[in-house]
C-alpha cells in the first residue's frame, strides 16, 4: 500500500536517448517534487509542482523537464540523456510543503 | 541562501552505544527541521521534525533531536543503538520561503554488532 510509487524503480538508458521517470501518489497531496540523491550530495531539489497542469524549477532544473497532468501524477523527463545524469532519482509528495513522503527511488544509469 | 551541513560523512558506533549525529543549518529565519533516514534501497522515511516550542523533540524507534538557535544546530541522538539503526541519516530544513525542502549531505551510521 506505499503511498508514493515510482517507475521503472531501475533503467540502463543510451547517452542521448529520452528517459520518462513515473511517480504516482494515493496521498491526496497537493505538492509533488522529483529529488536526485549523489553519493555525497544528498538530495537535491530538480523540480517541484504545487498543482496540476503546473511545474516550478528547482535547484539543479537544467537537462530536466517535469510533467504534471494531474494531483496524482508527476513525471521527470530527460530529452537527452548524459552521463552526468547517471543518479538515484526519488519522488516525494507532500500536503503542506513541509513533511514529505518518499518513493522508494528510482536507479538510473546512462551509458 | 539556506543550507544545511553534516561534518560526519560516516559514523561507526558499537551495539548499545549512544549516538549523536550532527547537523548545523543557516537560515535567515528560525527554520522547520527535519531528520529523515534512508535503509538499504529505499526511500527516505521521516524521523522526527521540529516546528516550535520545546527544543527536544521525540521520534520514532527512541530517537530524539535537540534545537539550538543560538548554535543553528538540530543534532539526532540516541541512548542505546541496535545494529538494525545502520541507515543514512539525512538532516533537512525549510524556511517557509516556498514548499521546498534543503537537505544536508547525510551521514552514513554503521552500528558494529
Amino acid at each position: 500500500e506505499a503511498a508514493v510509487t515510482q517507475s521503472p524503480r531501475s533503467k540502463v538508458a543510451v547517452t542521448g536517448g529520452k528517459v520518462t521517470l513515473s511517480c504516482h501518489q494515493t496521498n491526496n497531496h497537493d505538492y509533488m517534487y522529483w529529488y536526485r540523491q549523489d553519493t555525497g550530495h544528498g538530495l537535491r531539489l530538480i523540480h517541484y509542482s504545487y498543482v496540476a497542469d503546473s511545474t516550478e524549477k528547482g535547484d539543479i532544473p537544467d537537462g530536466y523537464k517535469a510533467s504534471r497532468p494531474s494531483q496524482e501524477n508527476f513525471s521527470l523527463i530527460l530529452e537527452l540523456a548524459s552521463l552526468s545524469q547517471t543518479a538515484v532519482y526519488f519522488c516525494a509528495s507532500s500536503d503542506s510543503g513541509n513533511t514529505l513522503y518518499f518513493g522508494e527511488g528510482s536507479r538510473l544509469i546512462v551509458v | 541562501a539556506q543550507s544545511v551541513t553534516q561534518p560526519d560523512a560516516r559514523v561507526t558506533v558499537s551495539e548499545g552505544a549512544s549516538l549523536q549525529l550532527r547537523c548545523k543549518y543557516s537560515s535567515s529565519v528560525t527554520p522547520y527541521l527535519f531528520w529523515y533516514v534512508q535503509y538499504p534501497r529505499q526511500g527516505l522515511q521521516l524521523l522526527l521534525k521540529y516546528y516550535s516550542g520545546d527544543p527536544v523533540v521525540q521520534g520514532v524507534n527512541g530517537f530524539e533531536a535537540e534545537f539550538s538557535k543560538s548554535n543553528s544546530s538540530f543534532h539526532l541522538r540516541k541512548a542505546s543503538v541496535h545494529w538494525s539503526d545502520s541507515a543514512v541519516y539525512f538532516c533537512a530544513l525549510n524556511n517557509n520561503a516556498g514548499a521546498k525542502l534543503t537537505f544536508g549531505g547525510g551521514t552514513r551510521l554503521t552500528v558494529r554488532p
